[in-house]
């Protein structure tokens, strides 16, 4: 099992390119969202999905899409990149979706806005 | 909302030292805690949970108990080593799996 994996690992864009960061999961879960991590902040939860064609917002979803059209991928799109996006961005999964599930975590895509 | 606070780092110890992270969390529930470990330049991996009170989570050395009337959930090690330098997270999750992040501590042990 690779787990969750992430592309790509290092990204610089500029301010208003767009951008897909890739998520996918072999594990056959059915929960998976995406965080961001800003130093000082901890993590933050922007979307998330509870299985496949369903998703839903989190903490910070402004700027960001998803969408889930398999149960592997779980695709995070930038449509017009900014400087506030600057950030470590992790997927993660977990086999369903109760309160005490372990998160399966991504190694993480390092996404610089200029 | 729900939120977890936990003690600002970096917290620096020799090796063999006793280490205790603070962890406290406010929530409208009864949610789940964790502690995630995050080694340098890794995603986050789970090192221990407790799902109710006065359970308590233990893994590789380390161990929290959930303390509903202190709303606590505080990371303890009796012997650190240098492998155990990371960041550690406290969080919980109340509502369906979303997951409420302290801002994480980082821990440096010297030999």
């Amino acid at each position: 099992n690779a787990g969750v994996t992430q592309t790509p690992k290092f990204q610089v864009l500029k301010t208003g390119q767009s951008m897909t960061l890739q998520c996918a999961q072999d594990m056959n879960h059915e929960y998976m969202s995406w965080y961001r991590q800003d130093p000082g902040m901890g993590l933050r939860l922007i979307h998330y999905s509870v299985g496949a064609g369903i998703t839903d917002q989190g903490e910070v979803p402004n700027g960001y899409n998803v969408s889930r059209s398999t149960t592997e991928d779980f695709p995070l799109r930038l449509l017009s990149a900014a400087p506030s996006q600057t950030s470590v961005y992790f997927c993660a999964s977990s086999r369903g979706d109760t309160s005490g599930d372990e998160q399966f975590f991504g190694p993480g895509t390092r996404l610089t806005v200029l | 909302g729900d939120s977890v606070t936990q003690m600002e780092g970096p917290v620096t110890l020799s090796e063999e030292a006793f280490l205790t992270i603070n962890c406290t969390y406010t929530a409208t529930g009864y949610p789940s805690l964790f502690w995630y470990v995050q080694y340098p330049g890794e995603g986050l991996q789970l090192l221990l949970k407790a799902t109710k009170a006065d359970d308590k989570g233990s893994n590789k050395g380390f161990e929290a108990t959930y303390r509903k009337e202190t709303t606590s959930f505080h990371l303890e090690k009796g012997s650190v080593q240098v492998s155990d330098s990371a960041v550690y997270f406290c969080a919980l999750s109340d509502q369906g799996n979303k997951l409420v992040f302290g801002a994480g501590t980082i821990l440096r042990v010297k030999s």
